[in-house]
This record gives C-alpha cells, sequence and structure tokens, in this order.
C-alpha cells in the first residue's frame, strides 16, 4: 500500500526561477490537496482537486502559482518567478469521496529560494 | 484570523503518564475534527479523528474530546511512550473541503 509521494523532496533555486512540484496521490482517493507550511505554522491551504477538476483556490494562490490536475491522477504545482517568501514545505494530500474523511499527506518538498 | 488555536507550544510528560493536547476553534461551522502528528522532515501522519455529533472517540491509546459549546477539543495520550514525541496539529474541516490547521504543539516524552 504506497501512500502519497511527492517529488522532488526538496528543491533549491535562485529567485526568478520556475520550479514545478509533483504529487502522486494514494490511488483510490478521487481528492487531492495542495498545502503550504512555513516554520512555526500549520499548514495552510493552497487549493484542492476532485479528480480533474480543480474546485477551490485560496487567496494565498497568486497568479504567479498554478496547479494541475490534468488525468485526475498525479498533479503538479508550479511557481512561475519565484521569490524569496515562496520559501517553504509544500505539502500534497489525498482522500476518499464522501464525508469526513480524513486526507493523507506525502512527505512535502522544501523549496529554498537563494 | 486563526480559526484553530493551540495556545501550548510546547509539553513535556514523563513516560506512562498521561498527555493532553489542547485545541480551541471559532468557526462553528466546523464539523469533523483531526489531530495529525509529526516527525521532522515527514509529512502530518492521520491519528484520530472526531465527527461533530459525537463528543469522545476513542482508538487505543488516543482518545479525542470534543466540547461543541466550549469550542475546545483535546487528545489525550495514555500512556505516554517516547515514540509520541513529535508536533501534534489539530485541524478542522467543514464538509469535506479544506482543513484549517493550528499552530501545532511540540509534545517531549521524558524517560
Amino acid at each position: 500500500d504506497t501512500g502519497v509521494s511527492q517529488n522532488p523532496r526538496h528543491k533549491i533555486t535562485k529567485r526568478g526561477q520556475n520550479v514545478t512540484f509533483r504529487c502522486d496521490p494514494i490511488s483510490e482517493h478521487n481528492r487531492l490537496y495542495w498545502y503550504r507550511q512555513t516554520l512555526g505554522q500549520g499548514p495552510e491551504f493552497l487549493t484542492y482537486f476532485q479528480n480533474e477538476a480543480q474546485l477551490e483556490k485560496s487567496r494565498l494562490l497568486s497568479d504567479r502559482f498554478s496547479a494541475e490536475r490534468p488525468k485526475g491522477s498525479f498533479s503538479t504545482l508550479e511557481i512561475q518567478r519565484t521569490e524569496q517568501g515562496d520559501s517553504a514545505m509544500y505539502l500534497c494530500a489525498s482522500s476518499q469521496t464522501g464525508s469526513h474523511q480524513p486526507q493523507h499527506f506525502g512527505d512535502g518538498t522544501r523549496l529554498s529560494i537563494l | 484570523d486563526q480559526q484553530v488555536k493551540q495556545n501550548s507550544p510546547s509539553l513535556s510528560v514523563q513516560e506512562g503518564r498521561i498527555s493532553i493536547l489542547n485545541c480551541d476553534y471559532t468557526n462553528s461551522m466546523f464539523d469533523y475534527f483531526l489531530w495529525y502528528k509529526k516527525y521532522p522532515a515527514e509529512g502530518p501522519t492521520f491519528l484520530i479523528s472526531i465527527s461533530s455529533i459525537k463528543d469522545k472517540n476513542e482508538d487505543g491509546r488516543f482518545t479525542v474530546f470534543l466540547n461543541k459549546s466550549a469550542k475546545h477539543l483535546s487528545l489525550h495520550i495514555v500512556p505516554s511512550q517516547p515514540g509520541d514525541s513529535a508536533v501534534y496539529f489539530c485541524a478542522a474541516m467543514f464538509g469535506n473541503e479544506k482543513l484549517t490547521f493550528g499552530t501545532g504543539t511540540r509534545l517531549t516524552i521524558i524517560p
């Protein structure tokens, strides 16, 4: 039984560069979520998908951020023109559809902007 | 606007004793509450949850209590073990959508 898989685990890049992260959810889970966590804080919601449809985006998700889930399986999160403030842990989670389903998290991608 | 609050950043408990972690929320629309445990360099791991129609849910050494009138929930771990040392996050949900997390409590179990 594989859990949520995220790649890469760590990304270091220079300010202004574009980065893309990948998330592979638990195979039978239709819902996929992206969160961001900074030091000393809990994870903050960014966006989520039901199959391939993006159902909600947080106002934290500026126009430099875009997420896709083209075939309803894996998802990508792209950040364009990265800024220092984008440095954080980016977490992906998945869950089954239906009420009161716990979300299961991957180990995250840590983004460091130089 | 912190809708889920964990007011104790840290807690130390002797091994074998009870650990009690607290969480308060402000949004009365929340109807599902979860506790996650997080080790360094890993993602949060789901521990236990409770629906707003219940006031208690138990799973082995872990029990979650919900007091809706006080908008308060707590996680009890008994007996506490060294492997329980981690950061614990309280989270809340309305419907089956996004989670709103607290800022976490670092639990240290003293052998």
